[in-house]
């Protein structure tokens, strides 16, 4: 049972380029959620699935976009990265179940925009 | 809104030593509570949770907390600290809805010395 698996753990983009951040779960959540961490700021709430199909926006979504095809998988965009977008991101998911709301989260990309 | 207030960016403690980390929490209705522990390099992981039933609820590694509406706290205890404990600490907070959007505090960073 890996649990979430998030690739790349590190990335170095140049101004201007994009790239997908890559989220998997096999425990059959149906809730997913990305999160940027930047340091004495705790975390912050990009996007969020409810299902495979339904997205929608958290608390700091410009410069990203996400798709949830499938259960499965929650892939983060970047289309023109900004140094504004330098941070540790984590991906984290929980079951529908209304007494479990522990999030599993994965171990986390770190990108870094030069 | 709901936001959570952790209370000292960093704790020193010594080996042995109580460990008392703060969390204030403000909602317009009671929400479930949570404490999560991130070791270096790592992505976060669930120590206690509060929903219903008994304000005070054992964790892992040793860890308690207590819920206190009248004092909208949520603080994390530990009566004797240990080296391994040494990490960063994140309250967390979501209403009793289904999405349940964790809403993060800034986190506090725990020193252990010997």
């Amino acid at each position: 049972n890996a649990g979430v698996t998030q690739t790349p753990k590190f990335r170095i983009l140049k101004i201007g380029q994009s790239m997908t951040l890559q989220c998997a779960q096999d425990m059959n959540h149906n809730y997913m959620y990305w999160y940027r961490q930047d340091p004495g700021m705790g975390l912050k709430l990009i996007y969020y699935s409810v299902g495979a199909g339904i997205t929608d926006k958290g608390e700091v979504p410009n410069g990203y976009n996400v798709s949830r095809s499938t259960t499965e998988d929650f892939p983060l965009r970047l289309e023109l990265a900004a140094p504004s977008q330098t941070s540790v991101y984590f991906c984290a998911s929980r079951t529908r179940t209304l007494n479990n709301y522990g999030y599993t989260f994965g171990s986390g990309t770190r990108l870094t925009v030069v | 809104a709901q936001s959570v207030t952790q209370l000292g960016s960093h704790v020193s403690v010594s080996e042995g030593a109580l460990v008392l980390l703060r969390c204030n929490y403000s909602s317009s209705v009671p929400p479930y509570l949570f404490w999560y522990v991130q070791y270096p390099n790592q992505g976060l992981q669930l120590l206690l949770k509060y929903t219903t039933g008994a304000t005070l609820v054992k964790g892992i590694n040793g860890f308690e907390a207590e819920f206190k509406k009248s004092e909208t706290s949520f603080h994390l205890t530990k009566p004797s600290a240990h080296m391994s404990d040494a990490a960063e600490y994140f309250c967390a907070v979501t209403p009793t809805g289904t999405a349940s959007k964790l809403t993060f505090g800034t986190g506090t960073r725990l020193q252990v010395t010997l």
